[in-house]
């Protein structure tokens, strides 16, 4: 298996367009989490999926972020409007919850709005 | 809710020698999953070691053990006969029953030659 794949790996957007992440999470796996990284909040979670249904979407910062997981293999995550402090790394990651193994990540995208 | 807290933003070891990273969580839950990961500059997450809940053994993998002090929430990583390759950021991870995966704020470690 490739391991979980992120697209696109850098994304440069000006402020007020809609940014699209994806995320394919390893095949198998039926938990798939988003995650936001910065200096000053650390690894924060977004939202994760329990086959492909949203469970906890409390760390959405607001309105402007929505996450989406139309089937098992793909996952998005969109912001609109994108502000300058949405600028940050975001990682996919996914794991088999019957078994809670590990969390396998994506390489991130680093999210850069100006 | 669940909460993990690493209480030192930077920690610094000679290299061969031993470090000590500490963790604590907050949870009501008394089934659940700690691990540590480790993120080098290349920002891979690297999966470190792990621990279950029930298991009052301490898990080991080569030169990283924990300390996991269940009655105390505390889950610290030792690592052993330091590496320049050790150096990263470390974070400390807890996984609920549900399946819900949080981390801690992260430990960058220098290791120093």
């Amino acid at each position: 298996d490739a391991g979980v794949i992120q697209s696109p790996r850098h994304e440069v957007t000006e402020m007020g367009q809609e940014v699209t992440l994806r995320c394919k999470p390893i095949s198998g796996h039926n938990s798939l989490f988003w995650y936001r990284q910065t200096m000053m909040r650390g690894l924060e979670l977004l939202i994760y999926f329990n086959n492909n249904v949203p469970i906890d979407d409390s760390g959405m910062p607001e309105d402007r972020f929505s996450a989406k997981m139309p089937n098992a293999s793909f996952s998005t995550l969109k912001i609109q409007p994108s502000e300058p402090r949405d600028s940050a790394v975001y990682f996919c990651a996914s794991s088999f919850q019957e078994t809670n193994t590990e969390a396998f990540f994506g390489q991130g995208t680093r999210l850069t709005v100006v | 809710a669940q909460t993990v807290t690493q209480s030192q933003p930077e920690m610094s070891v000679q290299e061969a020698e031993t470090v000590t990273l500490s963790c604590t969580y907050d949870t009501s839950e008394s089934d659940y999953y700690l691990f540590w990961y480790k993120q080098p500059p290349s920002r891979q997450m690297i999966l470190v070691i792990r621990q279950e809940a029930y298991k009052q053994q301490n898990a080991t993998e080569n030169r990283f053990s924990v300390n996991f002090q269940k009655a105390a929430k505390s889950f610290s990583l030792k690592i052993s006969d330091s590496q320049l390759g050790d150096a990263a950021m470390y974070f400390c991870a807890y996984c609920s029953n549900t399946g819900k995966l949080i981390f801690g704020q992260g430990t960058t470690l220098q290791v120093k030659p």
